[in-house]
């Protein structure tokens, strides 16, 4: 099993330029994530979905959108790239229910630079 | 409001010396409280959490509810636990993870 897979590993961008970074996962879980993680700040959420067709905001969602497309895959956007967003992005993913206390699932981070 | 605060980035102990990560925690309810860890070069992992009540790798974190507090012990650190730490809280019936700013622990030889 590969488990939570980001993709790109690396990116760089111009400011007001736009990406997407893509993740699945392969374990049949409900609930995925975004966080950036930062200096000093650790880990922030973004953005969450709880199940297939919802998303809801995490504590820092300016400047970012997200998609769940299927159970499988969580994306997140910059529609228009600022050095503020220069950071390392994980997704997670986590099967949670009532009756299940529910570990996170990391990938290996996509480290983006705003230039 | 959810808050977990890990007042320690840094934190450098000998090789057999007793180590101890902070973390303190709000919560207007009844909380989930994990430590997570992440190895050079490794993904961030669970490490343990205070429903189970077990010992990994040597780690025990205790939650303290009259405290908030849930930190994280071992009797003799290794050089293999130099690695960040990150405590996180998440409710019951809840899908959100708040994490701390995280605890860099430096094992020396």
């Amino acid at each position: 099993n590969a488990g939570v897979t980001q993709t790109p590993k690396f990116q760089v961008l111009k400011t007001g330029q736009s990406m997407t970074l893509q993740c699945a996962q392969d374990m049949n879980h409900n609930s995925m994530y975004w966080y950036r993680q930062d200096p000093g700040m650790g880990l922030r959420l973004i953005y969450y979905s709880a199940s297939e067709g919802t998303t809801d905001k995490g504590e820092v969602p300016n400047g970012y959108n997200v998609s769940r497309l299927n159970k499988r895959e969580f994306s997140l956007r910059l529609e228009s790239a600022a050095p503020s967003q220069t950071s390392v992005y994980f997704c997670a993913s986590s099967d949670r229910t009532l009756a299940n206390t529910g570990e996170l699932f990391f990938g290996e981070g996509s480290r983006l630079t705003v230039l | 409001a959810q808050r977990v605060t890990q007042p320690e980035k840094l934190l450098s102990v000998f090789k057999g010396a007793p180590v101890e990560l902070k973390c303190n925690y709000s919560y207007s309810g009844s909380p989930e409280l994990f430590w997570y860890v992440q190895y050079s070069r490794q993904r961030l992992q669970l490490l343990l959490r205070h429903i189970s009540r077990e010992s990994i790798k040597g780690f025990t974190a205790d939650l303290n509810k009259g405290e908030t507090s849930f930190h994280l012990k071992k009797p003799f650190a290794q050089e293999e636990d130099s690695a960040m730490y990150y405590c996180a809280l998440s409710s019951y019936t809840g899908n959100q993870f708040y994490f701390g700013t995280g605890t860099s622990l430096t094992v020396i030889p």
